[in-house]
C-alpha cells in the first residue's frame, strides 16, 4: 500500500492568515493526489484533484501543488468557513489511501 | 447532480455480517466511474474499503479483503457492501461514494452519501 503522511495534524490560525498543509507519499504517485475538506457531521468534500485542479465551486483562495511524493494545500486569507479538517488522498493506485487529517482551528 | 444514500442496520452483533445498500440517483450507475465504500472512525480515520465498476470488476482493501464483498444491481441503480465476521473495530461511519474516473484514470471522490453510523455491539 502507498502510505500517505500528512502534516501537521492540527493547526491554529486566524481569519485572514495563510496556511499550508503538506502530504508526503511513500512512493511516487505522479500528480494523483486529491484534497478534501470535512466539517463535523458531514461527508468529506472534494476541493482539489490531481494535485492542483479545482473542483467546481471551490474558492480561489485554495490552491494545491506538487508532484511525485510531496504535495501541499495552501489556503490564503482564511475565512471563518474554512475552519475544518482537511485530508489528502492518493488515487494513483488501489488501495486508495488517505492522510491522517489536519484539523484547522481558530486561534 | 448525483446523489447517494446509504441504508441498512445501525447495529450489528459481533461475529455477524454488516450489510449496507447505496442508492444512486441523478446519474447513471453504468457511467465510467467506480463506486466506492469508505469508512471513518476515530481510531483509523478515513479508510477505503473497496470499489466496484458497472461491469462487476472490484478492488478491495487488502486489510479487509477476506471479509468484504461489494456488489452492484444496475436495474435498481444500487450497490452494496457486505462485511462479515465483524468486531467492535468495525464500528464506524460508512460512506458510499463515487470516484470520478475518465479514460482509465481517477480524479477523486466527487460525490458522497451522508454516511451511516454502524455500531458493532451485543
Amino acid at each position: 500500500d502507498i502510505q500517505v503522511t500528512q502534516s501537521p495534524s492540527s493547526l491554529s490560525a486566524s481569519v485572514g492568515d495563510r496556511v499550508t498543509i503538506t502530504c508526503r507519499t511513500s512512493q511516487s504517485i505522479s500528480r494523483y493526489l486529491n484534497w478534501y475538506q470535512q466539517k463535523p457531521g458531514k461527508a468529506p468534500k472534494l476541493l482539489i484533484y490531481t494535485a492542483s485542479s479545482f473542483q467546481g465551486g471551490v474558492p480561489a483562495r485554495f490552491s494545491g501543488s506538487g508532484s511525485g511524493t510531496e504535495f501541499t494545500l495552501t489556503i490564503t486569507s482564511l475565512q471563518p468557513e474554512d475552519f475544518a479538517t482537511y485530508y489528502c488522498q492518493q488515487s494513483y493506485t488501489t488501495p486508495r489511501t488517505f492522510g491522517q487529517g489536519t484539523k484547522l482551528e481558530i486561534k | 447532480q448525483v446523489q447517494l444514500q446509504e441504508s441498512g442496520p445501525g447495529l450489528v452483533k459481533p461475529s455477524g455480517t454488516l450489510s449496507l445498500i447505496c442508492d444512486v440517483s441523478g446519474g447513471s450507475i453504468s457511467s465510467d466511474n467506480w463506486w466506492n465504500w469508505v469508512r471513518q472512525s476515530p481510531a483509523k480515520g478515513l479508510e477505503w474499503i473497496g470499489e466496484i465498476y458497472h461491469r462487476g470488476n472490484t478492488n478491495y482493501n487488502p486489510s479487509l479483503e477476506s471479509r468484504v464483498t461489494i456488489s452492484l444491481d444496475k436495474s435498481k441503480s444500487q450497490f452494496s457492501l457486505k462485511l462479515n465476521s465483524v468486531t467492535a473495530a468495525d464500528t464506524a461511519v460508512y460512506y458510499c461514494a463515487r470516484d470520478f474516473c475518465s479514460g482509465g484514470s481517477c480524479y477523486g471522490i466527487d460525490f458522497w452519501g451522508q454516511g451511516i453510523l454502524v455500531t458493532v455491539s451485543s
